[in-house]
C-alpha cells in the first residue's frame, strides 16, 4: 500500500508569489489532515477533510491559505500571496477513520524569500 | 484548550544503552490517545506508539515502551537497546478521543545515537 505522498518535496518562492502544495492521502482514506511546522516550533494542525468536506478548519491561520479536495481523494493547499512567515514544514496526513492513526507524509518544506 | 510540552530539546544516547525521552500534557478531558511519532532525518515521520487513557497498562512494541503516569499528565518514553537508527526527531502528541480530532504535538526531541 502506497503511503501518503506530498508534493514537492521542497519549495522556494518569494514573498508575494503563489505556491500550491499537493497531498496523495493512502487510498481509501476518508479522512486527511494538514499541518505545518514553522522554524523549531511545534506542529501545529490547520485543517481536516473528511472526503470532500471541510470538518475543521480552525488552525488556518489566515484567509491567504486555501485548501481543496475536490472528490475526496487528493488535496491542496494554497498560500497566495506567500508571506515570508509561511516558510516552514507543511505535512498532510491521513487516516481511513476518524478514531484510527494518522499517517504522515514526508512532508513539502516551503522558503519564503 | 489541550498542550503538549516536550522540555529537553536535544538528547543524546550510546548505542545499545536505554534512554528515556519527556512528555507532559494538559488536558481537562478523561478519555484520550496519546502518541510518540519519529520523524528520521529527511524521511517520513511514522507512528512509534499510541496509548490509550483508559487504559492502565503501559504500551509497548518492541523496544520501545511507555510509562504513563495520568494522574500527573505525564507520558515519557523510553528506548531500549538503543540503534543507530533510532536516531531521529521524536514528537509526543495528543488526541482527544472523538472521531477525527486533530493532534497536538509538543515541540519535539532530536534524538542522537552515539556509536
Amino acid at each position: 500500500e502506497a503511503g501518503v505522498t506530498q508534493f514537492p518535496s521542497h519549495s522556494v518562492i518569494e514573498k508575494g508569489q503563489t505556491v500550491t502544495l499537493r497531498c496523495d492521502p493512502i487510498s481509501g482514506h476518508d479522512n486527511l489532515y494538514w499541518y505545518r511546522r514553522v522554524m523549531g516550533k511545534e506542529i501545529k494542525f490547520l485543517l481536516h477533510f473528511v472526503k470532500e468536506s471541510k470538518q475543521d478548519e480552525s488552525g488556518m491561520p489566515n484567509n491567504r491559505f486555501l485548501a481543496e479536495r475536490t472528490g475526496g481523494t487528493y488535496s491542496t493547499l494554497k498560500v497566495q500571496p506567500a508571506e515570508l512567515e509561511d516558510s516552514g514544514v507543511y505535512f498532510c496526513a491521513s487516516s481511513r477513520q476518524g478514531n484510527q492513526p494518522q499517517h504522515f507524509g514526508d512532508g513539502t518544506r516551503l522558503s519564503i524569500l | 484548550a489541550q498542550t503538549v510540552t516536550q522540555s529537553q530539546p536535544e538528547m543524546s544516547v550510546q548505542e545499545a544503552e536505554t534512554v528515556t525521552l519527556s512528555c507532559t500534557y494538559d488536558t481537562s478531558e478523561s478519555d484520550y490517545y496519546l502518541f510518540w511519532y519519529k520523524q528520521p532525518p529527511s524521511r517520513q515521520m511514522i507512528l512509534v506508539i499510541r496509548q490509550e487513557a483508559y487504559k492502565q497498562q503501559n504500551a509497548t512494541e518492541n523496544r520501545f515502551s511507555v510509562n504513563f503516569q495520568k494522574a500527573a499528565k505525564s507520558f515519557s518514553l523510553k528506548i531500549s537497546d538503543s540503534q543507530l537508527g533510532d536516531a531521529a526527531m521524536y514528537f509526543c502528541a495528543y488526541r482527544r478521543e472523538a472521531s477525527g480530532s486533530r493532534l497536538t504535538f509538543g515541540e519535539g526531541t532530536q534524538l542522537t545515537v552515539n556509536p
